[in-house]
């Protein structure tokens, strides 16, 4: 079985430029979650879909930052325009139900903003 | 505001020991706290669960406790080998959001 997959695995943009990630889940998982992951931290939570609802996005920068997950299945995350400080690492992770269940991540994107 | 520490300095440890990590938690109460592994360049690989009315959990060379009086959790590795090395990822779940909140990673060398 697949696990989750994320594209592209690399990014390079200049700052001010949009950018654009996206996430497969494993089939059947109905919570999908994006996280940022900066060196040497864990993995922060920028917004949880439940099916195509999201219920959590408190954490997400709305200002330049956008998801959306059709039909329940695919997502993208988007950053308009991209800042230096947005460098990071952006995991996609995807689990049956939340709360204590266990999450499956991706490979995650590493975004350079130059 | 809700703080999760972890070593932050790596654990070198020779091969056959066990390993131990230490996960602290302060200003929350936590009904669950998972482990993850993550090896560079990959996403973090669940390894186990334990619950707040649970003490200890195992799972082959793996131990967990979880003392909720204390704070604290420690993760055990038995007969450590080259290949647990890797960073280990403590994450705190339940509360009013349910989201699961992690821990900075310590960073665990086993040497040959």
């Amino acid at each position: 079985e697949a696990g989750v997959v994320q594209s592209p695995r690399y990014k390079i943009i200049e700052k001010k430029q949009p950018v654009a990630f996206w996430c497969n889940p494993i089939s059947g998982h109905n919570t999908l979650y994006w996280y940022l992951q900066n060196l040497g931290q864990g993995p922060e939570l920028l917004i949880r879909y439940e099916n195509e609802e999201a219920v959590d996005d408190s954490q997400l920068p709305k200002d330049r930052f956008s998801a959306e997950r059709l039909k329940g299945v695919d997502s993208t995350l988007k950053i308009q325009p991209a800042e230096l400080g947005d460098s990071a690492v952006y995991l996609c992770a995807s689990s049956w139900g939340s709360g204590r269940a266990e999450q499956f991540f991706g490979p995650g994107t590493r975004l350079t903003v130059l | 505001s809700q703080k999760i520490e972890q070593n932050s300095e790596a654990l070198n440890i020779q091969e056959g020991k066990t390993a131990t990590l230490t996960c602290n938690y302060t200003n929350y109460s936590p009904a669950y706290l998972q482990w993850y592994r993550q090896d560079p360049g990959r996403g973090p690989v669940f390894l186990l669960l334990i619950r707040e009315n649970e003490k200890e959990k195992r799972k082959e060379r793996l131990k967990v406790t979880f003392d909720t009086t204390l704070k604290q959790s420690l993760f055990h590795i038995t007969a450590s080998q080259p290949a647990d090395s890797a960073t280990y990822l403590c994450a705190l779940g339940g509360g009013a959001t349910n989201k699961l909140i992690f821990g900075t990673g310590t960073l665990l060398a086993v040497q040959p």
